[in-house]
């Protein structure tokens, strides 16, 4: 099974500010139709997830233009430019090339400072 | 409006059985891949279990054998039959539907299944 490792597993951020969280796959996760299949999830406490990104860097309907994907191969990054109250949670990667399994990441967790 | 509900969750006995359900709304369902996704209390996610619209399955190696994904496209409804339940089953049981077995594109609101001798 391809193992996701992301990091940090904790992200304290100011509001406003920045955040960053990376993504690393075992096995490079370019499939032979051209597409990249990395995914990334977001969940508020007590909620469902909810699909923010698709295939690397496709935001989903109504995510906010502050988050963005990029990467390649193995090695993949969410970013949120200006952090707002609402993006607390836990932040997962999850890959959709090999499988079975789809497998996750353990999760990024973010709370403001 | 997409909608997912799960229900037949609840407390049940180590070796008993449940089955869950996920009534889907607001999309064509028999054209999606439906997806069942767990979380263990205070855990992360792990993928349980995948269906196509023509019913091809795939399960991850810990529930073969135990669990059954199907669906009935006229009721536009997708299960999940688990039999053997063991205490580390125990979790909330998300399902999710995509446009390709690589996709999760929206999840409901999770059913919690709890077992315990």
């Amino acid at each position: 099974d391809v193992v996701m490792t992301q990091s940090p597993l904790s992200l304290p951020v100011t509001l406003g500010q920045p955040a960053s969280i990376s993504c690393r796959s075992s096995q490079s996760l370019l499939y032979s139709d051209g597409n990249t299949y990395l995914n990334w999830f977001h969940q508020r406490p007590g909620r469902s997830p909810r699909r923010l990104i698709y295939k690397v860097s496709n935001r989903d309907s109504g995510v906010p233009d502050r988050f963005s994907g990029s990467g390649s191969g193995t090695d993949f990054t969410l970013k949120i430019s200006r952090v707002e109250a609402e993006d607390v949670g836990v932040y997962y990667c999850m890959q959709g090339t090999h499988w079975p399994p789809y497998t996750f990441g353990q999760g990024t967790k973010l709370e403001i400072k | 409006e997409v909608q997912l509900l799960e229900s037949g969750g609840g407390l049940v006995q180590t070796g008993g059985s449940l089955r869950l359900c996920c009534a889907a709304s607001g999309f064509t369902f028999s054209s999606y891949v439906m997806s069942w996704v767990r979380q263990a209390p205070g855990k992360g996610l792990e993928w349980v279990s995948a269906i196509s619209g023509d019913s091809r399955t795939y399960y991850t190696d810990s529930v073969k054998g135990r669990f059954t994904i199907s669906r009935d496209n006229s009721k536009n409804t997708v299960y999940l039959q688990m039999n053997s339940l063991r205490a580390e089953d125990t979790a909330v049981y998300y399902c999710a539907k995509g446009q390709s077995f690589s996709d999760l594109d929206y999840w409901g609101q999770g059913s919690l299944v709890t077992v315990s001798s």
